[in-house]
């Protein structure tokens, strides 16, 4: 079965600063990628996706993403944080033919002044 | 407007007692899932149905039904609920498999005494 890793349960970035969050997953071959955002007391919203392709994809918000398939890795990162920037962020998988989809237990982003 | 839609969106209730968490979409997506959100779990897949009449467990199952008798309908049924089932509980729809975006309601925050 697939698995999805998010290595760092909390992060803490000031204001400015540039923000790498990591997510590796484990399956076979390449699988669908996402990034959710789940701001306090919202559902998630779809940051960004992968599929095939360029493996730089951009998302909403200035975020982007880069698959590795060497590294079975999609980490997001943005250049510069914004306050509103912090939230939970999900990394999850998805396989071709299926709707399901296998979340990371996310990243915790905090952002100081 | 596109949407995902759960009811109630908070409920407190006593071990036991029946209760339907509904969830509609105006998408006129086929593919429906039913995750928990647990601190340090990340979301986990309860249910999933492909269509009408069609449903399918999903990793956490347990103590859970759900039925699907309209396209635009997947409630969520605990037929004795227990404090394990205290959560956050997310709907979800998709038009098709795989790569396609999964669209999140607001979430159902469960409390179970």
């Amino acid at each position: 079965a697939q698995s999805v890793t998010q290595p760092d349960i909390h992060i803490t970035v000031s204001e400015g600063a540039s923000l790498e969050l990591r997510c590796n997953y484990s399956y076979g071959a390449t699988p669908y990628l996402f990034w959710y955002v789940q701001s306090p007391g919202q559902g998630l919203q779809l940051l960004l996706k992968y599929f095939s392709g360029d493996t730089l994809v951009q998302g909403i918000k200035g975020f982007e993403a880069e698959f590795k398939r060497s590294q079975s890795s999609f980490n997001l990162r943005k250049p510069s944080v914004h306050w509103s920037d912090a939230a939970e962020y999900f990394c999850a998988v998805g396989l071709p033919g299926y709707s399901t989809l296998t979340f990371g237990k996310g990243t915790m982003l905090l952002v100081s002044p | 407007e596109a949407q995902v839609t759960q009811n109630p969106r908070y409920l407190i209730t006593v071990t036991g007692k029946k209760l339907t968490v509904t969830c509609s979409q105006n998408m006129n997506h086929e593919y429906m899932s039913w995750y928990r959100q647990d601190p340090g779990l990340g979301l986990r897949q309860i249910y999933y149905s492909m269509n009408v009449e069609v449903t399918d467990k999903g990793d956490v199952p347990e103590g859970y039904k759900v039925s699907r008798k309209e396209k635009r309908n997947f409630p969520l049924i605990l037929e004795s609920p227990s404090p394990n089932q205290t959560s956050l509980y997310f709907c979800a729809s998709t038009p098709g498999r795989g790569r396609d975006t999964q669209y999140f309601g607001p979430g159902t925050r469960l409390t179970v005494l």
